[in-house]
C-alpha cells in the first residue's frame, strides 16, 4: 500500500460524457502527478501540481483538466469522452515539487468509454 | 512522440537466468528512475540515478546510468518468479518527465 488513494477504482461511461477522478496523496506529500496508461501508449505524463499550483504539463488534452485543492487532494476532469480515452489513470505523489523525488503511485482508476 | 525507448519489449527467461533491459533517450536526462509494475498493479519506485556513469546495486539488481546520461540499464542476476512484471525507466529532460516504453519480464519456473 503506497498511501495514495484513488477513487473510483472502475468507471464505465459513454462517449461524450464527463467524469471526475479523485486522488489523495500520501500524508506529507505536496506534489501530485497524473498519468495515463494505455496498451499502445505506455505511461504518459499528463500534469503535475505542487502545493496547489500547476508545476508541469505533459501530454494532456484540452478536454482534460485538473486541479489540486487546499487539502492537497487532486481531481482530474475528463470531458467529451472518446473511445480512445479508455485507459488506466494513475495518480502519484511525492514530497517535493521537482522530478528528483520518488513518486508513490496509487492503485489507479480504470476508465472504460463505450 | 516517445523520447525514451526500452528494449526488449518482452523477455521470457528461465528461472535462474539473468535479465537485462536497456533504456535509451534521444536527449540528455537529468536523472533516471526505475519502476516495477507487477501484473494488475501500479508502478513502484526502485531506484534513482543522477550522476554520469553511476552504478547502484540492490541485492540481485544492478542499475547503470550511461556516461552521456542518455541511456541506462537494469540487470537482474539469477531471476526469480517474484521478478515478474514490467520494468520502466523514467527520466527528466527540461520540465518534462518521460516514462520508457517498458520491458515485460516473464520468468518460467
Amino acid at each position: 500500500d503506497s498511501g495514495v488513494t484513488q477513487t473510483p477504482k472502475h468507471l464505465i461511461t459513454a462517449t461524450g460524457q464527463r467524469v471526475t477522478l479523485r486522488c489523495s496523496p500520501r500524508s506529507g506529500d505536496l506534489s501530485v502527478y497524473w498519468y495515463q496508461q494505455s496498451l499502445d501508449q505506455g505511461l504518459q505524463f499528463l500534469i503535475q501540481y505542487y502545493n496547489g499550483e500547476e508545476r508541469a504539463k505533459g501530454n494532456i488534452l484540452e478536454r482534460f483538466s485538473a486541479q489540486q485543492f487546499p487539502d492537497l487532494h487532486s481531481e482530474l476532469n475528463l470531458s467529451s469522452l472518446e473511445l480512445g480515452d479508455s485507459a488506466l489513470y494513475f495518480c502519484a505523489s511525492s514530497v517535493g515539487g521537482g522530478w528528483s523525488y520518488e513518486q508513490y503511485f496509487g492503485p489507479g482508476t480504470r476508465l472504460t468509454v463505450t | 512522440g516517445q523520447q525514451v525507448m526500452q528494449i526488449p519489449q518482452y523477455q521470457h527467461v528461465q528461472e535462474g537466468e539473468d535479465f537485462t533491459t536497456y533504456c535509451n533517450s534521444s536527449t540528455t536526462l537529468s536523472n533516471i528512475q526505475w519502476y516495477k509494475q507487477r501484473p494488475g498493479g501500479h508502478p513502484v519506485f526502485l531506484i534513482q540515478l543522477v550522476k554520469s556513469g553511476e552504478v547502484k546495486k540492490q541485492k540481485r539488481l544492478t542499475f547503470q546510468f550511461g556516461e552521456a546520461k542518455k541511456n541506462s540499464s537494469l540487470h537482474i542476476t539469477a531471476t526469480q518468479t517474484t521478478d515478474v512484471g514490467t520494468y520502466f525507466c523514467a527520466g527528466r529532460t527540461g520540465n518534462q518527465f518521460y516514462f520508457g516504453t517498458g520491458t515485460s519480464l516473464t520468468v518460467i519456473p
